[in-house]
Formats: structure tokens, C-alpha cells, sequence
């Protein structure tokens, strides 16, 4: 199976700040990467696709890039909305695999 | 507009089995294929596996291989998950996802249920 790794687990920020998260495959996945947020007690939303894509009705200020193994995902301005729990996803092979998350807290 | 919408939680004892309906409605529902991904509280999304609503073929995930049986029903827009043997930790919210792209295996899960909080306890 190949693992993705996220880094940070967890992070502080300010609104305004411009955040970074990394995820890490342990083999090359090409761009299956897919990113996702998610809210306390609420289902997982599609940020972005194909690592780089915009999913329909995201805001401008997220931003993802990579190829092969190393992916990152930017919000360019931390928004009050935007704290929440952030998850990479790839499936160039099943099973399909996540990130074991990345928190975004004030 | 798409919609999925899942069974209420369940309680159930170790060793009974457990199935979780995911109704959809607003897309022809034989187009896209379907995910279950599950989270234990607390922890992070685990995907189960995958059903072809069209043809009712389904692949999972080594891990539940033998436990689980993915389904579905044409005339009601409507898959099932069913997984058998449960233990304490299989308490966890169960999801059920659609693919972004028509008649694609992507796992770009665009649309979700509500989710289904199943709880094993003796």
C-alpha cells in the first residue's frame, strides 16, 4: 500500500497568515493526489484534484502543487472559515490511502 | 443537486453485523462509482472500498476482504455496506462518496453522505 505522510500534524495561525501542509507518498503517484477539508462532525469536502485543481466553488485562496511524491497545499490568507482538519488522498493504486490529517488551529 | 443520504447510527454488539444504506438522488446514479471511507473518532479517513452501480461489481480493501459486502439497488438509487464480525474497533463513522467524473475510478469523492456513526459495544 503506499503510505502518505503529512506534515504538520497540527499548526497555529492567525488570520491572515499564509499556510502551508505537505504530504509525502512513499512511491511515485504522479499527480493522483486530491486534498480535503473538513469540519468537526462534518463530512469530508473536495478542496483540490489531480493535486493542482481547483474543485468548483473553492475559494481563489487555496492553492495546491506537486508531482511524483512531494504535494503541498497553500491557503495564501488564513480566513476564520478555514480552521479545520485538512487530509491528502491518493489513489494511482488501490486501496486508496489518506494522510493521517493536519489541523489548523488559532 | 446531488445528494446522498445515509441511514441513521447503529449500536451493535461485537460479532453482529452491521449494513449502512446510502441513498442518491440528483445524477444518474448507474454513472458514477461509489466509495465507502470510514473514520474512527479521533482519527483520520480510511477507505474501504468501491462499487460499480452500474454492474454491482465491487473491490475492498484487503483489510476488510471477507467482512465486508458492498451492494447496491438500482430501482432505489441506493448501496449498501455490510460488514460482518464487528469488533470495538470498528467504531467509527462510515461514509459513502461519489466520484467527481462520470464512469471513473479517480476516488476524487466530490459529493458525501452524512455519514453513519456505528458504535460496537458489548
Amino acid at each position: 500500500d503506499i503510505r502518505m505522510t503529512q506534515s504538520p500534524s497540527s499548526l497555529s495561525a492567525s488570520v491572515g497568515d499564509r499556510v502551508t501542509i505537505t504530504c509525502r507518498a512513499s512511491q511515485s503517484i504522479s499527480d493522483y493526489l486530491n486534498w480535503y477539508q473538513q469540519k468537526p462532525e462534518k463530512a469530508p469536502e473536495l478542496l483540490i484534484y489531480a493535486a493542482s485543481t481547483l474543485q468548483g466553488g473553492v475559494p481563489s485562496r487555496f492553492s495546491g502543487s506537486g508531482s511524483g511524491t512531494d504535494f503541498t497545499l497553500t491557503i495564501s490568507s488564513l480566513q476564520p472559515e478555514d480552521f479545520a482538519t485538512y487530509h491528502c488522498q491518493q489513489c494511482y493504486s488501490t486501496p486508496c490511502t489518506f494522510g493521517g490529517g493536519t489541523k489548523v488551529e488559532i | 443537486q446531488v445528494q446522498l443520504v445515509q441511514s441513521g447510527a447503529e449500536v451493535k454488539k461485537p460479532g453482529a453485523s452491521v449494513k449502512v444504506s446510502c441513498k442518491a438522488s440528483g445524477y444518474t446514479f448507474t454513472r458514477y462509482f461509489m466509495h465507502w471511507v470510514r473514520q474512527a473518532p479521533g482519527q483520520g479517513l480510511e477507505w474501504m472500498g468501491i462499487i460499480n452501480p452500474s454492474g454491482g461489481g465491487a473491490s475492498y480493501t484487503q483489510k476488510f476482504q471477507g467482512r465486508v459486502t458492498m451492494t447496491r439497488d438500482t430501482s432505489t438509487s441506493t448501496v449498501y455496506m455490510e460488514l460482518s464480525g464487528l469488533r470495538s474497533d470498528d467504531t467509527a463513522v462510515y461514509y459513502c462518496a461519489r466520484d467527481l467524473v462520470a464512469s471513473a475510478t479517480l476516488a476524487q469523492l466530490a459529493y458525501w453522505g452524512q455519514g453513519t456513526l456505528v458504535t460496537v459495544s458489548s
